[in-house]
């Protein structure tokens, strides 16, 4: 079964809307979670790297003031897309593992801003 | 360059046909990845691999760290086996993933 959940599994909104997706580490703790986004026909990119109980670390070209990420607790990540745009439409999907043990992958969400 | 290269990029095969995708990568690593992604976007965990070679039904995958190269192979591939796979390493030193591009392979029946 799942070991991290992620959701929703699709988003549609009008634009100026925020959404927020949720990941679950199901049967582990993870003080480390990362997001992901792929855009069309092209590779999985590193957003930011999730920290349990402190702030999140953005990669370069990446705005913090956009993509909110909060991980509150051991076991939840979230990341939190601020007055969504058409250009924000992607696939993001999130990844959690206990330490030194292989990544697991949520289901991915797709965004789409209408 | 990219840090992690796949090949091939696209990939069409009949049924039946044994399958291989490659992966080149040029850090240091602490372990590599191979996903399947299908099209609604969902990705599944393969294999990880540090060293050698592991087997999971008609999959196998093998890494030669001193190359730092890694193969897949589909043996009696199966239209269901169309998907992209890719390939990801984990870096020495954190739990971050550089991704490939992946390929994307159609099995046709």
């Amino acid at each position: 079964g799942a070991v991290v959940s992620q959701h929703p599994s699709r988003v549609i909104c009008k634009s100026g809307t925020s959404v927020k997706i949720e990941c679950r580490s199901l049967d582990f703790q993870a003080t480390t979670m990362f997001w992901y986004r792929q855009f069309p026909k092209q590779s999985l990119m590193l957003m930011a790297t999730s920290n349990e109980g402190s702030k999140a670390t953005y990669e370069q070209g990446v705005e913090k003031d956009k993509f909110l990420i909060n991980h509150a607790s051991l076991t939840l990540s979230t990341l939190t897309v601020t007055s969504a745009h058409p250009e924000d439409s992607s696939f993001y999907i999130c990844s959690a593992g206990p330490r030194n043990q292989p990544q697991h992958f949520g289901d991915g969400t797709r965004l789409s801003i209408l | 360059k990219n840090e992690v290269e796949q090949s091939p990029q696209n990939l069409t095969a009949q049924e039946g046909e044994f399958i291989t995708i490659n992966c080149s990568y040029s850090v240091g690593i602490s372990a590599l990845h191979w996903l399947q992604q299908h099209p609604g976007g969902g990705i599944v965990s393969l294999f990880m691999l540090s060293s050698g070679k592991k087997k999971h039904g008609r999959l196998i995958a093998t890494i030669n760290i001193q190359e730092k190269h890694s193969s897949l192979h589909i043996t009696a591939s199966h239209p269901r086996d169309s998907a992209v796979y890719i390939c990801a390493v984990s870096t020495k030193g954190n739990y971050q993933l550089i991704w490939g591009a992946g390929t994307k392979l159609i099995i046709k029946p």
